[in-house]
């Protein structure tokens, strides 16, 4: 079946460091691919997505790429923000059929000023 | 546009007693989703409605768990009666129909249970 695969956290960095968050998928076909945000205390918020292959998703300084060949879709940001703190979800949507989305375990990041 | 509406925010109840969720998805949405997360976890789909028809309830713990959507719009999910590994927040979502993939699914801010 579908799955998803996110970098174990959490993850703790300086005010303006660079992030990558780490994200691997295995599906049929040409999913979906997500990143949602969680902030604390409250539901989950889309952050970025990409539908086909090469797409490159952005959002707040967020980007991330569907890679086909490595079938990966990694969040990075350039410069993060105390406000970023966070926890990160990846997520899928299969091609077809019934939208069943499948999650990630989530990456919490933490930004210390 | 209005988002995912849920109530109520917060419930706090004993183990044994029965506890009811409400969602009101954005207009228009055929899917409903309601996922239970448990504190430092990824969310776990309950059940999954297309219009009113279930199109998914296979990790349902149908013993104590049972939703419905009315008339293809607002949906409850109730939990009679609770255990103690019920506490978690209980998400509602909806998506626009078609199963047409990239459509985004929304969520709402949760409903959060602790059983104590």
């Amino acid at each position: 079946g579908d799955s998803v695969t996110q970098m174990e956290g959490p993850v703790t960095l300086s005010e303006e460091a660079f992030l990558t968050i780490n994200c691997t998928y295995t599906a049929t076909g040409y999913p979906s691919l997500f990143w949602y945000v969680q902030y604390p205390g409250e539901g989950l918020q889309l952050l970025l997505k990409a539908t086909k292959a090469d797409d490159k998703g952005s959002n707040k300084g967020f980007e991330a790429t569907y890679r086909k060949e490595t079938t990966s879709f990694h969040l990075e940001k350039g410069s993060v923000q105390v406000s970023d703190s966070a926890v990160y979800f990846c997520a899928l949507i299969p091609s077809g059929g019934y939208q069943k989305v499948t999650f990630g375990t989530g990456t919490k990041l933490q930004v210390i000023p | 546009e209005a988002g995912v509406a849920q109530s109520p925010r917060y419930k706090i109840i004993e183990k044994r007693q029965s506890v009811a969720f409400w969602c009101n998805p954005i207009s228009g949405h055929a899917t409903l989703y309601w996922y239970q997360q448990i504190l430092g976890q990824g969310p776990k789909l309950l059940i999954q409605f297309q219009n009113n028809g279930v199109v998914d309830d296979s990790q349902l713990p149908k013993d104590r768990f049972s939703a419905e959507r009315l008339k293809g719009v607002d949906s409850t999910l109730k939990i009679q009666p609770a255990k103690l590994e019920d506490s978690a927040v209980y998400l509602c979502a909806s998506s626009p129909s078609g199963g047409a993939s990239g459509n985004t699914i929304y969520f709402g801010e949760g409903s959060w249970l602790t059983v104590v």
